[in-house]
């Protein structure tokens, strides 16, 4: 079992459309939580960070919820330029590692 | 700036041939790490350093080599022993615990 697990899409939706991602992960012991944005042929840029009280960024919404292993990514009111690859990201403090989703593919339409 | 600078942005290898990618940051990060990410897929972790002088291997170390002589310095080594070396190569620092990591802009590699 893969330790972050991604729906990888592609989601296609309209402009100003509300979409959610979802990301699971395997390991009880995690402890840090991060959103990234991957455009094509580029590198990742951090998005968000997620706390377990959740937290908003604009249009941006994160939340964890430790009990069922999940974090999630809302995007309201989407824009062209949020087209991208999103990134998953957890980290286990011990031995600093990062585990990484295969990414989930956004393309917001016109 | 404070940040994270790979080079070269791209790179060719011959058969048979050693080449060394290069990642300096300058966040004062104790934590560095290689990637490598081919075409429509996730990050897969190479080698990473907690310190300087000490690194451990990752999922595909096998073909790879680093050294952490300094701490602002990572570079990766991509051996003849990797028969597959093309792909997208991203460099990445942390600081703190829970603190996301940083990443530079990438070396692309590829196979003459």
């Amino acid at each position: 079992r893969k330790e972050v697990e991604q729906d990888p899409g592609p989601f296609n939706v309209p402009e100003g459309a509300t979409v959610a991602f979802n990301c699971t992960y395997s390991n009880s012991a995690s402890q840090s939580f991060f959103w990234y944005r991957q455009d094509c042929r580029k590198e990742p840029k951090l998005l968000m960070s997620v706390y377990s009280s959740g937290n908003e960024d604009g249009r941006f919404t994160a939340q964890l919820n430790r009990a069922s292993q999940y974090i999630s990514l809302l995007i309201r009111d989407s824009k062209l330029s949020d087209s991208a690859t999103y990134l998953c990201v957890v980290n286990m403090n011990t031995g600093n590692q990062f585990y990484f989703g295969t990414g989930t593919s956004l393309t917001v339409i016109p | 700036d404070g940040g994270i600078t790979q080079s070269p942005k791209y790179l060719f290898r011959k058969e048979g041939q050693n080449v060394t990618l290069s990642c300096e940051q300058n966040l004062n990060h104790d934590a560095m790490y290689w990637y490598r990410q081919d075409p429509g897929q996730g990050l897969r972790l190479i080698y990473y350093s907690q310190i300087v002088n000490d690194f451990q291997k990752g999922d595909i170390a096998e073909g790879y080599s680093v050294s952490r002589e300094k701490k602002e310095s990572f570079p990766l080594t991509v051996t003849s022993a990797q028969k597959n070396p093309t792909a997208f190569y991203l460099c990445a620092s942390t600081g703190q615990p829970n603190q996301p990591q940083h990443f530079g802009d990438g070396t692309r590699l590829s196979i003459l």
